[in-house]
């Protein structure tokens, strides 16, 4: 069965300080997997996907994310966030079906 | 192009009376899927239809839950009768086969 694992529920960071979310994985075969973000009374907006190729994948608004087949990780950066920046991230990964992680709950100082 | 809209934003109900969503993916996004969002959690899929045909409702409460896609584009799920736990919000989303997923806004339902 395929899962998510997000280990962090809540991250705190300064504005223009470095971001790093972590998700790790489950799946029987090479996964799909996406990183989607989440505003208060939102829908879900797509940040970044990786199908296959290059595992370093750039996505929306200055994210990135890498894959480590071998960490069975996908964890989402940042090198400098805004205050913008401050949602609910998650984590999912299928084909057909996404199984999403719980979710990390970003805060920035000022 | 628009995205996927979805209607009520919210709903407030009382417990055993029945409630309807609605959605209208992107156009052309032959993939539809209703989601469902617990406080706290990510979306659980409870449906995903291709065109017309469910190809996977297993996680669908069929005892009070269904939907419908009668024409491959518009959906509508349907909860009769609504209990308290069905308090949540119900995300409707689109794709291109197998393509990333769009999600729409959402619709909010507290169960009273």
């Amino acid at each position: 069965a395929q899962s998510v694992t997000q280990p962090d529920i809540h991250i705190t960071v300064s504005e223009g300080a470095s971001l790093e979310l972590r998700c790790n994985y489950s799946y029987g075969a090479t996964p799909y997997l996406f990183w989607y973000v989440q505003s208060p009374g939102q829908g879900l907006q797509l940040l970044l996907k990786y199908f296959s190729g290059d595992t370093l994948v750039q996505g929306i608004k200055g994210f990135e994310a890498e894959f480590k087949r071998s960490q069975s990780s996908f964890n989402l950066r940042k090198p400098s966030v805004h205050w913008s920046d401050a949602a609910e991230y998650f984590c999912a990964v299928g084909a057909f079906k996404l199984t999403f992680g719980t979710g990390t709950r970003l805060t920035i100082i000022p | 192009e628009a995205g996927v809209v979805q209607s009520p934003r919210y709903k407030i109900i009382e417990k055993k009376q029945p409630v309807a969503f609605w959605c209208n993916p992107i156009s052309g996004h032959n993939t539809l899927y209703w989601y469902l969002q617990n406080l706290g959690q990510g979306p659980e899929l409870l449906i995903r239809y291709e065109n017309e045909e469910a190809v996977d409702d297993s996680q669908l409460p069929k005892d009070r839950f269904s939907a419908e896609r009668l024409k491959g584009v518009d959906s509508t799920l349907k909860i009769q009768p609504a209990e308290l736990g069905d308090s949540a919000v119900y995300l409707c989303a689109s794709s291109l086969e197998t393509g990333e997923q769009y999600f729409g806004p959402g619709t909010r339902l507290t169960v009273t």
